[in-house]
């Protein structure tokens, strides 16, 4: 069983939808949690950063953190085509009780794709 | 231009030659990365660095080599490549100054073994 589980969909939505990714974990250790968006033939860059359980908004999108469920979502209000990449979810250890040089190391999920079509 | 370069962006290759990827980046980041993205499979990290001449292995580490004689380059060695080894292949950096800093992500290098 991976450490972190992500539907890879793909996933297809209207314009306007409200879209929701999610991922489960089984490692009670991480503390930081992260979504990373992917535009075709392109890098990953941050999307939402949370730290713990609960909720961070930012504009159309919000990331909630359940640690007791070890689940995390990403919900996307008013989808826009614009939208449409490949949404990864990642997450790590504190850096207290990872120590030496496991500072930085994420865990991904397998990533989401999203279509959000006109 | 300030960021993170790989290159280069697009590789084709035989099985058994030895392939280079190049990874550069201008913030001074301690810590640089090498992952491997496949369907179904994710990123999975090859290896890490976390200061010029401190290297680690990460999740699949077999076949590569990394070398880190500069802060700013962490150059990806497949000494004799393979089929299985035809990736998409990602370079990062991470400021671990910051309990909040991102991965910085190269756009990639898109490796073909034939």
């Amino acid at each position: 069983q991976k450490e972190v589980e992500q539907d890879p969909g793909p996933l297809s939505v209207p314009e306007g939808a409200i879209v929701s990714l999610n991922c489960t974990y089984s490692n009670s250790a991480f503390q930081y949690f992260m979504w990373y968006r992917q535009y075709s033939r392109k890098g990953p860059e941050l999307l939402m950063y949370t730290y713990s359980s609960g909720n961070k908004e930012d504009g159309r999108f919000t990331a909630q953190v359940d640690k007791s469920s070890k689940y995390i979502s990403l919900f996307i209000r008013d989808s826009q085509p614009s939208d449409s990449a490949t949404y990864l979810c990642a997450m790590r250890d504190s850096f207290a009780n990872a120590g030496g040089t496991s500072y930085g190391k994420l865990t991904f999920g397998q990533g989401t794709i999203l279509t959000v079509h006109p | 231009d300030a960021g993170i370069t790989q290159s280069p962006r697009y590789k084709i290759t035989e099985t058994g030659r030895q392939v280079t990827l190049m990874c550069h980046q201008t913030w001074s980041h301690s810590y640089m990365f090498w992952y491997r993205q496949d369907l179904g499979h994710g990123l999975r990290l090859i290896y890490y660095s976390a200061a010029a001449d401190i290297t680690d292995k990460g999740e699949v580490p077999d076949g590569y080599v990394v070398s880190r004689s500069k802060t700013e380059n962490f150059p990806l060695t497949l000494e004799s490549a393979t089929r299985s080894q035809t990736s998409v292949y990602f370079c990062a950096s991470f400021n671990r100054e910051s309990y909040n800093s991102p991965l910085h992500f190269g756009n990639g290098t898109r490796l073909t073994v034939t």
